[in-house]
């Protein structure tokens, strides 16, 4: 099992940015998919899960309306669309999987992403 | 403010045992389960505990989990210097619809 994260980078405040998290060495629509971050030197949160199929997605209320999460079972790639970022958005993101009921672990992480939201 | 408390910092010397607390309420721990993340600095996270007080195949049993009411702690126990790391607690919250990570413990070997 292999999550790769990328996408990151500087961004502007406003402005918009997609993550990418390629999963590989499993069934991709078998799973739930999440993304979780973490400002350098801080503690984890969890942002936000997609169902095995897509079908159902919660959002923690900090990135409600701004964040969309989204997959592609095609090609075992789950997103992270971020509009009107700030500031507080900048994190490291991580994208982890977990089975499919709502106190499930995630089981494996990806390796993160630096987002920085900066003029 | 996280959701869940932990304890900023605890320590032992090496071969000795710590305890990791993770209090939380009815809509959290008190009708979940709680997992446990392991950080080492600059990596991913990597489960620890799931399910309140059970072990991936790959993780000694030298740590445990136990869930009592809206409380959950984990124990580690022949402390090593590798295990100097941010442990991590979570849970769902039925009440925020969300995950919920307790805010870190940090783990010094003495």
């Amino acid at each position: 099992v292999q999550l790769v994260e990328s996408g990151g980078g500087l961004i502007q405040p406003g402005g918009s940015l997609r993550l990418s998290c390629v999963a590989s060495g499993f069934t991709f629509s078998n799973y739930w998919m999440h993304w979780v971050r973490q400002v350098p030197g801080k503690g984890l949160v969890w942002v936000s899960r997609i169902n095995g199929d897509g079908s159902s997605t919660i959002y923690a209320d900090s990135v409600k309306g701004r964040f969309t999460i989204s997959g592609d079972t095609a090609k075992n790639t789950l997103y992270l669309q971020m509009n009107s970022l700030r500031a507080e958005d900048s994190a490291v993101y991580y994208c982890a999987r977990s089975f499919g009921y709502s106190s499930s672990p995630f089981d494996y992480w990806g390796q993160g992403i630096l987002v920085t939201v900066s003029s | 403010q996280s959701v869940l408390t932990q304890p900023p910092s605890v320590s032992a010397a090496p071969g000795q045992k710590v305890t990791i607390s993770c209090s939380g309420s009815n809509s959290n721990i008190g009708n979940n389960y709680v997992s446990w993340y392991q950080q080492l600095p600059g990596t991913a996270p990597k489960l620890l505990i799931y399910e309140s007080n059970k072990r991936p195949s790959e993780i000694p049993d030298r740590f445990s989990g136990s869930k009592s009411d809206t409380s959950a702690t984990l124990g580690i126990t022949g402390l090593q210097t590798g295990d100097e790391a941010d442990y991590y607690c979570a849970t769902w919250d039925s009440s925020l619809s969300a995950v919920v990570f307790g805010g870190g413990t940090k783990v010094t070997v003495l």
